[in-house]
Parts: structure tokens; C-alpha cells; sequence
């Protein structure tokens, strides 16, 4: 059975101190990983899609990694705006349908 | 990446009622999916929705509690039916974009019962 599995669940950090995120999964034949930043009251937001293992993405303070059993979100000197939601998905080939873990609720103190 | 609104943006009804939520998207799009976010949990996909054929519902849901219209391949709607407080969540829309693979997502229409 397809599933995704983040961690942590929660996350506090000082303005300035990086960290990672992580996305476990086990899916039968990777089509896709999906990162996502939800703020509150809000819908997802899409930030990353990979593909393969060794495959890397950016974006302005966010790097997301693949492995092929997990993948990371690092988060380089966050800022207190980059406080959210961050979830991950994946999608198995011959399918449409996402899988996504609960998420990682990141906080960023000034 | 598409636009996509959805209506009501928050409700509270009650038990028993049904509500029906709207989803629009600003290009046209041949899939699009209805999800649901209970507190505290990740997403789960409702169902999928083509324009022109019925939609396709998951494990665990069925139509008569959640009937979906596709009537054009910019809108679709997801009536909850016969509410009660269980089905108190965040229902999301979401399409396929013209990349692959990716899905965006609506504002979410936040649904509490009483």
C-alpha cells in the first residue's frame, strides 16, 4: 500500500537557523513527489515536484532532495514568513491520485 | 498554474442539511478533484471528476453522500449531503496543470456542522 510519512510533525526555529524536513514513502513505481506549503485557512500551495533519485529543486531559501525512499526540504536561514504547513505527496505511476503525509507545521521565531 | 476559486469560503450548518460547493477555474481543464482535510490529518481525495462521464469516487465514499456535477470542463460542484458533524473539514478542488503531473489547489470552502 502507497504511503507517505513526515516528520517532524512540528518544528520551532530561531529566524536564521536552518533545518530539514523530512518525507518518507513507499509507493509502487515513482511517478512523482509533490511539495506543498499550506498556510492557515488557505490551500495548498505547489512549490517542488521530483522525479527521480538525486534529483534536486530551489526555490529562493528551499532545496528539496529525492532518494529513493525519502525525500528532503531544507530550509536555509528561514525567515518568520516562511512559517506554514509543508506537505509532501506522492504519486505512483499508472495513477492519478496523490498520496499526501500530515505535514510538517514549521514555525519561525523572530 | 490555473486559478481557481471555490464558494462558500466557510459555512456552518446543520445537521441533516446539505450544502453544495462550487469550484471555478479561470482555463479549461479535464481533470479535477475534490478532497477533504480533516483537522489535523493529511488530505484525502474524494473523488475525480471528467467533464462529460461520472465521477470516480474512492474507497470510502460514495454518491449519495457526496454527488459531484461536471456540467463544463472550467467548473464542478461537490454537494455534501445529509451533513452531520463528522463531515465538519476543509473540502478542497483541485486540477492538473499544463506541466506534469502537478495539482493546484482551490482556496478550500471550510464546512463546520453543528
Amino acid at each position: 500500500e502507497d504511503q507517505v510519512t513526515q516528520s517532524p510533525e512540528a518544528l520551532r526555529l530561531q529566524e536564521g537557523e536552518s533545518s530539514s524536513l523530512n518525507c518518507s514513502y513507499t509507493v509502487s513505481g515513482l511517478r512523482g513527489l509533490f511539495w506543498y506549503r499550506q498556510d492557515p485557512g488557505k490551500g495548498p500551495e505547489f512549490l517542488f515536484t521530483l522525479y527521480s533519485a538525486g534529483e534536486e529543486k530551489e526555490k529562493e531559501r528551499l532545496k528539496a532532495t529525492l532518494t529513493k525512499k525519502e525525500s528532503f526540504l531544507h530550509i536555509t536561514a528561514p525567515k518568520p514568513e516562511d512559517s506554514a504547513t509543508y506537505l509532501c505527496a506522492v504519486q505512483g505511476t499508472g495513477t492519478y491520485k496523490y498520496i499526501f503525509g500530515t505535514g510538517t507545521r514549521l514555525k519561525v521565531l523572530a | 498554474s490555473a486559478v481557481i476559486s471555490q464558494k462558500p469560503s466557510r459555512d456552518i450548518c446543520q445537521r441533516g442539511t446539505s450544502l453544495t460547493i462550487q469550484c471555478q477555474v479561470d482555463s479549461q481543464v479535464t481533470m479535477m478533484f475534490w478532497y477533504r482535510q480533516q483537522p489535523g490529518q493529511s488530505l484525502t481525495l474524494i473523488a475525480t471528476a471528467n467533464q462529460g462521464s461520472e465521477a470516480t469516487y474512492e474507497s470510502g465514499f460514495v454518491i449519495d453522500k457526496f454527488p459531484i456535477s461536471r456540467p463544463n470542463l472550467t467548473f464542478s460542484t461537490l454537494t455534501v449531503s445529509n451533513m452531520s458533524p463528522e463531515d465538519s473539514s476543509i473540502y478542497l478542488c483541485s486540477v492538473e496543470g499544463q506541466g506534469y503531473n502537478e495539482q493546484f489547489f482551490g482556496p478550500g470552502t471550510r464546512l463546520t456542522v453543528l
